[in-house]
């Protein structure tokens, strides 16, 4: 276990709705990072936050948003569902900007039908 | 182009033996090098971390990095049938866009 907690574990949702999907950081962390992994790929890089402030952003189009608040925190939402977006969603945390020794969370299994 | 490669496999390895897992990286701003392990449905697991060239060991893992060839290896030791997962390399590029890059990992089957 790493401290890093996600909400919902699993999601199914249709194409065109709107998902937000939560992490909470381990403790004394201040940077969090979501990834989206697809089947059999690597995780992919969707943005950061540090300080609640985004800190870099992959090649994710806007429909793609997310939030930190003052406790570390984090939401990622996701506009106009499309069926290529069901993934698993992972979020990441580490105590700088640099990703160092990021530890992930279990991830949220979404699914658009 | 920014890029992580590994082969996919499966691979392969009897228990007890060396299990070498490789990755290529296109990126030579490349600085910080990381391996992690996946298990089926879970998530990724940090294994190791090396940032400057030669071997870094760590129990029965060690790390080996070339940045001159853009290359870095995990090496398992006595192999158990708990390693059988997916290994994933993935390569900080500290100021860009793309903090981290991932590759699509290797699947690695112990046989008992």
């Amino acid at each position: 276990e790493t401290g890093v907690t996600q909400s919902p574990t699993h999601l199914i949702k249709t194409r065109g709705q709107q998902v937000t999907l939560r992490c909470s950081s381990q403790s004394g962390h201040n940077t969090v990072s979501w990834y989206q992994q697809a089947l059999g790929q690597g995780p992919q890089f969707i943005f950061q936050y540090y300080r609640e402030e985004e800190n870099g952003r992959g090649n994710f189009p806007p429909r793609f948003s997310g939030l930190q608040f003052p406790n570390y925190s984090s939401e990622l939402n996701v506009n106009a569902l499309e069926l290529d977006d069901s993934a698993l969603y992972l979020c990441a945390s580490s105590w700088t900007d640099t990703q160092e020794t990021q530890y992930f969370g279990p991830g949220t299994r979404l699914l658009v039908l | 182009q920014k890029e992580v490669e590994q082969n996919s496999g499966p691979l392969s390895v009897p228990e007890g033996a060396i299990a070498s897992l490789n990755c290529t990286y296109s990126d030579r701003g490349s600085q910080s090098f990381f391996w992690y392990r996946q298990y089926s449905g879970k998530s990724p697991e940090l294994i190791m971390s090396i940032y400057s060239n030669g071997d870094k060991e760590d129990g029965r893992f060690t790390a080996q990095l070339n940045k001159a060839s853009q290359y870095v290896s995990l090496l398992i030791r006595d192999s158990q049938p708990s390693d059988s997962a997916t290994y994933l390399c993935a390569v900080n590029v500290v100021g860009r866009d793309d903090k981290i890059i991932f590759g699509k990992g290797t699947r690695l089957h112990i046989l008992p």
